[in-house]
């Protein structure tokens, strides 16, 4: 079976610019969960979304946005880029969420975005 | 204090001998615990995941949980150069259940 999948895998934008990360989950998984990682820190959660309805949203600006299809596949958008968001975008499918736990998320390989 | 705490090492330890990593977390409510490997460059990989308090193996890999103490932790035995990575505990906080808060992760260096 197919990992999750993400595109693009590098990307070079402008400050002020805008750009969309893609994500497509493990086939089955309902859950998509975005993160960023910058170099030397652990990936810090940006949203989540399940049955395409936003589940959970993290300490980001509204610069950030992000939604779900009916394929279960996503989209991050960011606005008005700053030399801040330089990170690695990750997005992890699971396959549900049930009662107190959470079930185990896995990453895609990732988007390395670069704004100059 | 932060929410999921690691030592950032790194931690140099010889080929064969067993590296221990720990973790510890502030919210006595967290269910879930995991460990992610993530080598240089590339995306973190699930390699535990623990729920209850006790210990679980697989393979070479035993998870610990000791939710009276708020510590997890991570035993690989036999260690393989291999295994030189950097290593993500990550916890599911409270009632926050599809959002994983990860620690700064530990650099492990095996030296044959």
């Amino acid at each position: 079976d197919a990992g999750v999948t993400q595109s693009p895998t590098h990307l070079i934008k402008t400050r002020g610019q805008h750009v969309t990360l893609r994500c497509s989950p493990i086939s089955g998984h309902k859950s998509v969960s975005w993160y960023q990682q910058v170099l030397g820190q652990g990936p810090q959660f940006i949203f989540q979304y399940y049955e395409k309805e936003e589940r959970g949203r993290g300490n980001f600006p509204d610069r950030f946005s992000a939604r779900q299809f009916p394929n279960y596949s996503s989209e991050l958008n960011v606005n008005a880029l700053l030399l801040g968001d330089s990170a690695l975008y990750l997005c992890a499918s699971s396959s549900r969420q049930s009662g107190r736990y959470s079930y185990e998320q896995y990453f895609g390989p990732g988007t390395r975005l670069t704004v100059t | 204090q932060k929410e999921v705490e690691q030592n950032s090492g790194p931690l140099s330890v010889p080929e064969g001998a067993i590296a221990s990593l720990n973790c510890t977390y502030s919210d006595r409510g967290s269910q879930s615990f995991f460990w992610y490997r993530q080598y240089s460059g590339k995306s973190p990989e699930l390699i535990m995941s623990i729920y209850s308090n006790g210990d679980k193996e697989d393979g070479r890999f035993t998870a610990q949980l000791n939710k009276a103490s708020q510590y997890v932790s991570l035993l690989i035995r036999d260690s393989q150069p291999s295994d030189s990575a950097t290593y993500l505990c990550a916890v599911t906080l409270g009632t926050s259940y599809g959002k994983l808060t990860f620690g700064q992760g530990t650099i492990l260096t095996v030296h044959p």
